[in-house]
This record gives structure tokens, sequence and C-alpha cells, in this order.
């Protein structure tokens, strides 16, 4: 059974930084492009990265530059570096997975975890 | 970026209605456009994908057509599990965006 499970989620200050873990079960993730979308209190969905099968990445151009997403193949995992972070980017991220081997999108997500950017 | 617009943004229903939800790109997508449902709290269940196919055990009361810049969403014979919010998203190219949602309500 393919799983998502986030962590790393919590209240930082503006300007801080934030590491975000996603871990996968149920499927190989280098198989895979993983994603990471976030929704901020009460409002739609935006995607923010992703990490290709062949290593290469992509980011949303509001988190380029302070943003850098990675993959732990040993551990089947990816994650969100977060830094110099804005009240702006206060949401709950999701993982996502794009199986790429099919014509779906984003057929797998994690529960979420909370980021909250305040002093 | 590719701009997704929705209508409506909330849409008062009853048990029973038929349902139908339209999203608009704002440049041709072909037919790589997603649906979603998201409960409060959740996450996005992938409903719909490739504009009109049926994600595996999503009920067939769940279709979706469309293709270029114009899609819809219908659900046939709402039941009450199916009051949430749900999303259009294109996946033409990077950074996919998706629409502003629509919430159905009682």
């Amino acid at each position: 059974e393919v799983q998502l499970v986030e962590s790393g989620g919590g209240l930082v200050q503006p300007g801080g930084s934030l590491r975000l873990s996603c871990a996968a079960s149920g499927f190989n993730i280098r198989t895979a492009y993983m994603s990471w979308v976030r929704q901020a209190p009460g409002k739609g969905l935006e995607w923010v990265s992703v990490f290709y099968s062949d290593a290469s990445t992509h980011y949303a151009e509001s988190v380029k530059g302070r943003f850098i997403i990675s993959r732990d193949n040993s551990k089947n995992m990816v994650s969100l570096q977060m830094n110099s972070l804005r009240v702006e980017d206060t949401a709950v991220y999701y993982c996502a997975r794009d199986p790429v081997a099919t014509a779906k999108i984003f057929d797998y997500w994690g529960q979420g975890t909370l980021v909250t950017v305040s002093s | 970026d590719i701009q997704m617009t929705q209508s409506p943004s909330t849409l008062s229903t009853s048990v029973g209605d038929r349902v139908i939800i339209t999203c608009r790109a704002s440049q041709s997508i072909s037919t790589w456009l997603a649906w979603y449902q998201q409960k409060p709290g959740k996450a996005p269940n992938l409903l719909i994908y490739k504009a009109s196919s049926l994600e595996s055990g999503v009920p067939s009361r769940f279709s979706g057509s469309g293709s270029g810049t114009e899609f819809t969403l219908t659900i046939t014979s709402l039941q009450p599990d199916d009051f949430a919010t749900y999303y259009c998203q294109h996946y033409h190219d990077y950074p996919y965006t998706f629409g502003q949602g629509t919430k159905l309500e009682i």
C-alpha cells in the first residue's frame, strides 16, 4: 500500500528556516516525480516544487532561491529545506506523488504538515 | 503561467441533485487536467485525470469532460458524502496550477 507521511512542520519566525520530510512506503520514489503542494489557511492549493526521477528539480517562482527540494534514496524520502521564510509561506504542506509512467497526476498525498511563520 | 478559473466558487445543492462545475484554462492544455475532492482537514483526493479518466475506486457518478481550455466535472445524483470542495488542476507543464475551488454546500 502506498503511503506518504510528512513531518517537520512547526512555528518559525520570519527569516527562519525549517526542513520538511516526506517518508514514502509501498513504492520506490526513484520511479516517480515527487512534489510539494501547499495550502494557506482557508485558501486554495499551490504547487511548490518537484523532484524528478532523474534528480532534476523545479520550483514555483514564489519560493525559487529560498526552498531546496532533495531526495534520499536510502530512506525513500523527499525533503524540502525552507529558508528565509516569510509570513506568506504559512500553510499546510503536502507531498504528493506523480506516478509518471501513467497519465495520472498526484494520485497519492500525505496528510500534510503545518508550517506557521510568525513573530 | 497557465491560469485556471473555476466556476462557481460556491454552489448550494441538495442530495440527489446533478452538479456541474466548470474549469477554464488561460491557454490550451489538451486534456492534461485533473479534478480533486477535498474535505476539511484532509488532503485532496484524485477523482479524474486526463480530463475524463475516472480514478480507481471513485464512484461512477463522477465524470469529467472537455479539452483545450474548457472542462467540466459532473456529479450525478449528489450523495451526502459529496459535500466538499472541488479543485481542477492542469498538468500541461510546470508550474502546475489549480483552480480556486468550488465548495458544495447543502
